[in-house]
């Protein structure tokens, strides 16, 4: 099946420990994005890639990193350095073209601190 | 002011019934639009594209009104498996394709 799949889907982490959630697609879209959802609020966009080897920061990106090393594969670290990192996190990605191609979601990944 | 903004509801409605959903957004440069439908505790899923000249997907109508910066969905007939958060997305921002998501607005459809 085409899509795009993230893992794992509940993930825990203690204090000061770094965690790198998974995304991977199989769809051969050349953008990808990871997005943060918390609660009441809407989805805030963390890192997101045009390109192999290029991405960019969005516009919550203090304390997370993203490698784009292949085409399919956008892995998102959540660091220490990330205060409140509990939130349910989306990965996304498109084709190319113009702007009216939509983002499609993986199932995304729950990270709580314990 | 939120750059996309909506009513979040919840919308309580009988089996049957019409509901209309507003979205208004800040700015005038933005390009495309987009509803999306998300469950709780689910990723959101595209619902559909709004264009231009309004369009619709079975029982579900969209309309754009750039002049008055709003989209709206409109769904007729609803069914319980409607309910559901809607997002309301515009694609504002040029390079990369970023999108901006409104908080959505909640439907609960009831016998």
């Amino acid at each position: 099946d085409g899509g795009i799949t993230q893992s794992p889907k509940y993930l825990f982490r203690k204090e000061g420990q770094n965690v790198t959630l998974s995304c991977e697609q199989n769809l051969n879209h050349d953008a990808m994005y990871w997005y943060r959802q918390d609660p009441g609020q809407g989805l805030r966009l963390i890192y997101y890639s045009q390109i192999v080897n290029d991405f960019q920061k969005g516009d919550i990106a203090e304390g997370y990193s993203v490698s784009r090393e292949k085409k399919e594969s956008f892995p998102l670290t959540v660091t220490s350095a990330q205060k409140n990192p509990t939130a349910f996190y989306l990965c996304a990605s498109r084709t190319g073209g113009g702007s009216n191609q939509p983002q499609h979601f993986g199932d995304g990944t729950r990270l709580s601190i314990l | 002011r939120k750059e996309v903004e909506q009513d979040p509801g919840p919308f309580n409605v009988p089996e049957g019934a019409t509901v209309a959903f507003n979205c208004t957004y800040s700015n005038s440069a933005s390009q495309s639009f987009f509803w999306y439908r998300q469950d709780c505790r689910k990723e959101p899923k595209l619902l559909m594209s709004v264009y231009s000249s309004g369009n619709e997907d079975g029982r579900f109508t969209a309309q754009l009104n750039r002049a008055s910066q709003y989209i709206s969905l409109l769904i007729r007939d609803s069914k319980l498996s409607d309910s559901a958060t809607y997002l309301c997305v515009v694609n504002d921002r040029g390079g990369g394709n970023k999108l901006t998501f409104g908080t959505g607005t909640q439907l609960k459809v009831e016998l």
